[in-house]
């Protein structure tokens, strides 16, 4: 099923890891986004990609890194963990022309 | 750059009585707006765009360029509306998405 799918679901590491956060779509989107929310607040940008071997920063400033290698995968890259990166991230892609952005369930990532 | 503001963090409605949520942008070109909406333990979807000019679930939205406001309206809310709501605007390839309002519908 065409379909966009992060994992994991939830996520909790310690303060120094390095961890990846998945995010995989099977539409054929060329476009795909990477937004942090905190609770309550608003989704920010940090980074997107119109297709294979293009990837820009958002928005927000973030410590983070991605990389879009083959179409249908976005992973995002954490070196080393912070209790800042706490958050909720968000991944999502469109289609071509005026389409909506179709986003996954998230990852919830606390960092102790 | 653009920006996106929703007042109301929380909204509590009785059922069957009309709802707005209120939504201003700011955006220097021909803005797209949009209203996602995210119901309890589901993703983030598209409810409307306003160049489509439809009605979704009995909610539709107007864009006011004077005012530069996209407002979400319906006029008898159910309870099923119970939801987080936000507002978008897409400009400079991008879309920015406003804070969000929690609506909750009272039986």
């Amino acid at each position: 099923e065409a379909d966009i799918y992060q994992t994991p679901r939830y996520l909790v590491i310690g303060t120094g890891k390095k961890i990846t956060l998945e995010c995989s779509q099977t539409m054929g989107h060329d476009k795909m986004y990477w937004y942090q929310q905190d609770p309550g607040m608003e989704l920010h940008l940090i980074h997107y990609s119109y297709g294979v071997n293009s990837t820009e920063k958002g928005d927000l400033s973030s410590e983070s890194t991605v990389s879009r290698i083959r179409t249908e995968h976005f992973p995002l890259t954490l070196e080393s963990a912070r209790p800042s990166h706490t958050s909720q991230y968000l991944c999502a892609s469109e289609g071509e022309g005026y389409s909506p952005l179709h986003f996954g369930n998230g990852t919830r990532l606390t960092v102790t | 750059a653009q920006r996106v503001t929703q007042p109301e963090k929380l909204l509590s409605v009785f059922k069957g009585a009309p709802v707005e949520l209120k939504c201003n942008y700011s955006y220097s070109g021909s803005p797209e707006l949009f209203w996602y909406v995210q119901y309890s333990r589901q993703r983030l979807q598209l409810l409307l765009r306003h160049i489509s000019r439809e009605s979704i679930k009995g909610f539709t939205a107007d864009l006011n360029k004077g005012e530069t406001s996209f407002h979400l309206k319906k006029p008898f809310a159910q309870e099923e509306d119970s939801a987080m709501y936000y507002c978008a605007v897409f400009g400079n390839e991008k879309l920015t998405f406003g804070t969000g309002t929690r609506l909750t519908i009272i039986p």
